[in-house]
């Protein structure tokens, strides 16, 4: 089954301990993609990648890192969480620029205290 | 930057009625996507219209895109309770790959 796989689900951190939530598709996408989602305002992008070793910054990067050392893994690295990122976050992919639907994660619920 | 913007963020409908939804944005689109989620989950893609399209269609679904005004609009027919969910559009600049998402319109059928 075509899917991207986010884990993990849920997550219950304290500020300042590493973590890495992580991603992957088997639709052999190109473009990945990571979202934050919360209440009042919407899904925004965090960070992107066109490819392998091809990262950007999306609207609100700041506090996160990724990577995509490989074209199905993209993780998502919070450094040092605050709780100002306690959020839903989502990662999505796509084949073809812009002009496919974005095929979206179950989500990852983190909270962080 | 948000680009799209749903109106109305909510809405309530009986079963079997007919629900529209609009979206504007702001600067010239390569295509406009709408997405289904539902409470907390992944968001589903439903449709996408190219900016040279004006219709679309897709099992109940119907979307229009008016590029002049810079607007599209979601219309499911007949709605049954499944379709209770936020639904939410995208676009996507030419040459880009990136999509930018609205805030959503909720969406409730009460059977």
């Amino acid at each position: 089954e075509a899917q991207v796989t986010q884990n993990p689900r849920y997550l219950i951190t304290v500020t300042g301990k590493k973590l890495t939530v992580t991603c992957s598709q088997n639709m052999n996408h190109e473009y990945m993609s990571w979202y934050r989602q919360d209440p009042g305002l919407g899904l925004r992008q965090i960070y992107y990648s066109m490819n392998v070793e091809v990262t950007d910054k999306g609207d609100v990067p700041e506090g996160y890192k990724v990577s995509r050392k490989e074209k199905r893994n993209f993780p998502l690295i919070l450094e040092s969480p605050s709780p100002n990122q306690t959020s839903l976050y989502f990662c999505a992919s796509s084949q073809g620029q812009g002009g496919t639907g974005y095929t979206f994660g179950s989500g990852t619920r983190l909270t962080v205290v | 930057s948000q680009q799209g913007e749903e109106d109305p963020q909510a809405l309530s409908i009986q079963e079997g009625e007919n629900a529209t939804m609009n979206c504007s944005y702001k600067t010239s689109i390569n295509n406009l996507q709408w997405y289904r989620q539902n409470s907390g989950r992944g968001l589903v893609h439903l449709i996408l219209i190219r900016s040279n399209e004006r219709e679309k269609h897709s099992g109940r679904l119907r979307v229009t895109l008016d590029t002049s005004k810079k607007s599209s609009s979601l219309l499911i027919t007949a709605s049954r309770a499944a379709d209770t969910a936020s639904y939410f559009c995208a676009t996507a600049g030419a040459g880009s790959y990136q999509l930018t998402f609205g805030k959503g319109t909720k969406l409730s059928v009460i059977p």
